[in-house]
This record gives C-alpha cells, structure tokens and sequence, in this order.
C-alpha cells in the first residue's frame, strides 16, 4: 500500500517549457486535490477533483489544467511555465467531505524550479 | 474572501519548554484539522475537530477548538527536539462545498 505517491520528484524547466506532474493513490480515495507551497504563503490549493472525470479550480488555478480519467491519478500540467511556478507542488486525496472522513494524504511532493 | 490566519509564523523554543500556536477564520468553520510537515517531508494529518468548544490530547499535545468555531488552537507542553516542523490548522468554512482553507503554518524549531 504506496498511498499517495507523486512523479517527478524534483524537475528544472525554462521559462516556457510545459510539463506534467503525476499524482497517484492506492487507497481508492473519491477526492484528490493540487496544491503549492510557498514559503510563508501555506499549502493554497490550486485545482481539485471530486471524482473520476470531474476538476474543479481552487485558489491559484491560472496557469495550471488537470485531468482525472482514472480515480487512481490526478495530473497537474504547465502549459507554459513561468518563474513564478517556481515552487514545491503536493498532491492529497481523501475519502469525501462534509463527514467526518476528510482526512487529507499527501503525497512526498515534487519540486519544481523554472528558470 | 475567507481566510485562515495562524500565529506566528516562527517559533524557537528551548527543549522543555511550552509552546502554542494559534489559528484564527475570517467565518464559523464546520471542522478544523492540524497537519505537521517535518522538514523537507510532506503534511501529515494530526487530527480533526468538529464540535464547538471540543478539546482532543494526544499525549503532550492538546488540540481545542472555539466556542464560537472560528478559532483554533494546539499546544505542546514540554516540547522535544522530535517535535521540530511546521504546523499548519486548516479548516472548512460553513457552507462551503467543501475546501479547506490552510492557515500560513507555524515553524517551530526546538534547542537541545
């Protein structure tokens, strides 16, 4: 049982190169979410999904997609990376909301510098 | 729009010594969780609070959440150098469909 595990780890690009981030879990989890981290600025929340097939945008979506074709993944992509994505990117799922199974699990994070 | 504020940002304590960081919603919340993150590792989920004025312990940790569910605290008593990381409450507004909202987090680092 992996969790929440996340593909690259650590990723140079320039400025304009796109990239995809990969987050995937085994626990047959309903929601899954994107969010940066920033230092001082917390964990904001960047797209989310509620389930296969569905994205929603959260705090900082511009200048980011998603897709969730299968329940297991959640893929975050940079069509156009700019230095202010420079940043440590964090995938979490949990089971639902509005009970008290909200639980988020975090994947290790991938690292992510733009030049 | 709806914030989380947490305090402070920075914390250094001595070995033994209390420490308390404090969370604080622009909106009532219907729960509040606490995560720590380790330096250089990822969130892991402490625990969750629900109901108005609760008060949960987990051994030198006491986590408590306001009468009015807006704020939020956690202290740790008698801090050791294991307890060094940053904590970060987060909670989900009333009424929202369902998004928490992370406070900045508190960076606490512990003196042997």
């Amino acid at each position: 049982n992996a969790g929440v595990t996340q593909t690259p780890k650590f990723r140079v690009l320039k400025t304009g190169q796109s990239m995809t981030l990969l987050c995937a879990q085994d626990m047959n989890h309903e929601y899954m979410y994107w969010y940066r981290q920033d230092p001082g600025m917390g964990l904001r929340l960047i797209h989310y999904s509620v389930g296969e097939g569905t994205t929603a945008k959260g705090e900082v979506p511009d200048g980011y997609n998603v897709s969730r074709l299968k329940k297991q993944n959640f893929l975050l992509g940079l069509e156009s990376a700019a230095p202010s994505q420079t940043s440590v990117y964090f995938c979490a799922s949990s089971y639902e909301w509005g009970l008290r199974r909200e639980t988020q699990y975090f994947g290790p994070g991938t690292r992510l510098l733009v030049l | 729009g709806q914030q989380v504020m947490q305090i402070p940002q920075y914390q250094h304590v001595q070995e033994g010594e209390d420490f308390t960081t404090y969370c604080n919603s622009s909106t009532t919340l219907s729960n509040i969780q606490w995560y720590k993150q380790r330096p250089g590792g990822h969130p892991v989920f402490l625990i969750q609070l629900v109901k108005s004025g609760e008060v949960k312990k987990q051994k030198r940790l006491t986590f408590q959440f306001g009468e009015a569910k807006k704020n939020s605290s956690l202290h740790i008593t008698a801090t050791q150098t294991t307890d060094v990381g940053t904590y970060f409450c987060a909670g989900r507004p009333s009424g929202n469909t369902g998004k928490l909202i992370f406070g900045q987090g508190t960076t606490l680092q512990v003196k042997p």
